[in-house]
């Protein structure tokens, strides 16, 4: 039972433009969620967050957009880089209880 | 570097061996967490620890077992290697054991092989 899903395996965008990733989630409990970028032989690292108190955070070029209803959030990258190119994973939590349940991830490819 | 290090980097055994990958989580944080990255899979949580202690177990088999030192570095043991055992696993570790804030900071990963 995948409590997180990120339907997209691979998305390829044009620099300059924007990246639009998608993460739904099934777990109506989970209050916080995160967005982890993780580049080839090297572990996942942290990019930005948001609590379900909230539906929009901001972080320079990445934003992310809650829709507590929906269960669904997106990352937003704008604009595109090619060094963005990586495994974008989304990732789930029920404060104080639960670890962390990550998707299978989307991997992104800017193409120059 | 993310401060959390995972050694060895890569690991190729046979089948039916066992192995320990061991961690040292990041200056201050109490928490370590392991997590199984297989072919097509996300990030598969297994264990947590946390000050020692056990804190929340995942889909960990039972031929896998880890364990938390005094000075918290963690070993993950994984024993009778099958096949279907070979994955990147991760190694996380956090101040905070409920992960909020930033979340976990994560290691770069030991690749086992099993052949």
């Amino acid at each position: 039972d995948q409590q997180v899903k990120q339907n997209s395996p691979s998305l390829s965008v044009q620099e300059g433009r924007i990246s639009i990733l998608n993460c739904d989630y099934t777990n109506s409990m989970f209050d916080y969620f995160l967005w982890y970028k993780k580049y080839p032989a090297e572990g996942p690292t942290f990019l930005i967050s948001i609590s379900s108190i909230k539906d929009k955070n901001e972080d320079g070029r990445f934003t992310v957009f809650l829709n507590k209803s929906a269960k669904h959030l997106s990352l937003h990258i704008v604009p595109s880089q090619p060094g963005d190119s990586a495994v974008y994973f989304c990732a789930a939590i029920v404060s104080g209880n639960t670890p962390l349940v990550f998707g299978k991830g989307t991997r992104l490819s800017v193409i120059a | 570097d993310s401060g959390v290090t995972q050694t060895p980097k890569h690991l190729i055994t046979a089948t039916g061996q066992r192995v320990t990958l061991r961690c040292s989580p990041r200056s201050g944080d109490l928490s370590v967490y392991w997590y199984q990255q297989s072919l097509d899979q996300g990030l598969q949580f297994l264990i947590q620890y946390y000050n020692g202690e056990e804190r929340a177990k995942g889909n960990i088999l039972e031929r896998f077992s880890a364990q938390q030192f005094p000075d918290l570095h963690s070993e993950l043991n994984l024993s009778s290697l099958e096949l279907g055992d070979s994955a990147l696993y991760f190694c996380a570790s956090s101040v905070d054991p409920t992960g909020r804030g930033y979340g976990y900071t994560f290691g770069s990963g030991t690749r086992l092989t099993v052949v």
